[in-house]
């Protein structure tokens, strides 16, 4: 069955910087767009960015642009999400999802079990 | 402040029938992006409702519907239950943003 299994909660500066994994099971790594999702403490659902696996094409938050880099690695069929230059308003839980339709504005039917980032000096 | 507005809570009593509304604009739902709704417990991943504005994956309850006019959107819930006690999102895409977004998210109290 399909599983986005994410890695292990993390604790950073202000400053530092996060990579946060997502290795896909169960279904053809290639053919599904991944995204990054965050839901900061009381706040609602934010899209962070997205990652075409075959390829690599990438597309991030205006809100982020130039802190956040999303890669693969297709060996392996992960994902990763690295967010630079931290502050506390990035303490969050970032999920990763996958992408059934594949077009702008497609819809997201599994997600990882969440990551908790929290960013503390 | 979201893109996608939706009101920040509603709430029913059990068996009743409650709407979520999802008020967009003309570079997003009003331009005729796909809305999706997102059921999402304390403690868990959000979990697919409603994709491409009225169609539910299998094992949604058909107690849930959705429907897009304009540059709006409603999930509607049905014959309420006390597990239906959740946060509630929309979902759709921006051009002028040119990425994904969501709205605000609403409590629902049953």
């Amino acid at each position: 069955q399909v599983q986005l299994v994410q890695s292990g909660a993390e604790v950073k500066k202000p400053g530092a910087s996060v990579k946060v994994s997502c290795k896909a099971l169960g279904y053809s790594f290639t053919s599904k767009y991944i995204h990054w999702v965050r839901q900061a403490p009381g706040q609602g659902l934010e899209w962070v960015g997205m990652i075409r696996p075959s390829g690599g094409y990438t597309r991030y938050a205006q809100k982020l642009q130039g802190r956040v880099t999303v890669t693969r690695d297709t060996s392996t069929g992960t994902v990763f999400m690295e967010l630079n230059s931290l502050t506390s308003e990035d303490t969050a839980v970032y999920y990763c999802a996958r992408d059934y339709s594949g077009y702008d504005g497609g819809y997201f039917d599994y997600w990882g079990q969440g990551t908790l980032v929290t960013v503390s000096s | 402040q979201s893109v996608l507005t939706q009101p920040s809570s509603v709430s029913g009593a059990p068996g009743q029938r409650v709407t979520i509304s999802c008020s967009g604009s003309s570079s997003n739902i009003g331009a005729s992006y796909a809305v999706h709704w997102y059921q999402h417990l304390p403690g868990a991943a959000p979990k697919v409702l409603i994709y491409d504005n009225n169609n539910r994956p299998s094992g949604v309850p058909g107690r849930f519907s959705g429907s897009r006019s304009g540059t709006s959107a409603s999930l509607a819930i049905s014959g309420l239950q006390a597990e239906d006690e959740a946060d509630y999102y929309c979902q759709s895409y921006d051009r002028g943003l040119s990425g994904w977004v969501f709205g605000g998210g609403t409590k629902l109290t049953v």
